[in-house]
């Protein structure tokens, strides 16, 4: 079946530093792509998402590109902040959504 | 407009005890899914409705079922509880649950089984 793996956490960066963490996926059909992102405490809240290939989805000076070939959906933003510490969770949707299992980021002042 | 509002936010049950989780979703979406989220199995989809009939059912027993309303609002029932049960429920709405469609997520209830 469709199913998603992300890149195993703990991440700790120090601010301004770059992220990057990787998602791939495995679907029989074209399914959409979705970063969402929990805060302590919260539900998940979509952060950015890509619905057909080589599409970019961006937010908050978050991106990802839906890259069929390399059946991939990294999660890339250039200079992190403190605020941005949260699990975050790429997932597909072809329909039902499928999760990855979360990948924790903790950003150091 | 209001958000995905699930109830109660926290729960402490015993084992053997049965549990009704309640969402409501956002206005005008008819779509309703149910997630478990737990630190060692992550999120695990339950079921999903669409104007009252379950259309999608992830992989959990039957002591896991679902119902929804004809206003959409939504609840999940657990019978028999178990230790493994205990677990953050997410409720997400959308208006279609089409693929192209983002899910709106509730922020939970917490259920502890003792």
């Amino acid at each position: 079946g469709d199913s998603v793996t992300q890149m195993e956490g703990p991440v700790t960066l120090s601010e301004e530093a770059f992220l990057t963490i990787n998602c791939t996926y495995t679907a029989t059909g074209y399914p959409s792509l979705f970063w969402y992102v929990q805060y302590p405490g919260e539900g998940l809240q979509l952060l950015l998402k890509a619905t057909k290939a080589d599409d970019k989805g961006s937010n908050k000076g978050f991106e990802a590109t839906y890259r069929k070939e390399t059946t991939s959906f990294h999660l890339e933003k250039g200079s992190v902040q403190v605020s941005d510490s949260a699990v975050y969770f790429c997932a597909l949707s072809d329909p039902d959504m499928r999760f990855g299992a979360g990948t924790r980021l903790t950003v150091k002042p | 407009k209001a958000g995905v509002t699930q109830t109660p936010r926290y729960l402490i049950k015993t084992r053997g005890q049965q549990v009704t989780l309640s969402c409501s979703p956002i206005s005008g979406h008819r779509s309703v899914s149910w997630y478990q989220q737990t630190p060692g199995q992550g999120l695990q989809f339950l079921f999903e409705y669409f104007s009252e009939t379950q259309r999608n059912k992830g992989n959990f027993p039957g002591r896991f079922s679902g119902r929804q309303f004809s206003n959409s609002r939504s609840e999940m029932n657990v019978s028999t509880l178990e230790l493994g049960d205990s677990a953050l429920y997410l409720c997400a709405s959308s208006p279609s649950g089409q693929v192209n469609t983002e899910a709106f997520f509730g922020q939970g209830t917490r259920l502890t089984v003792v």
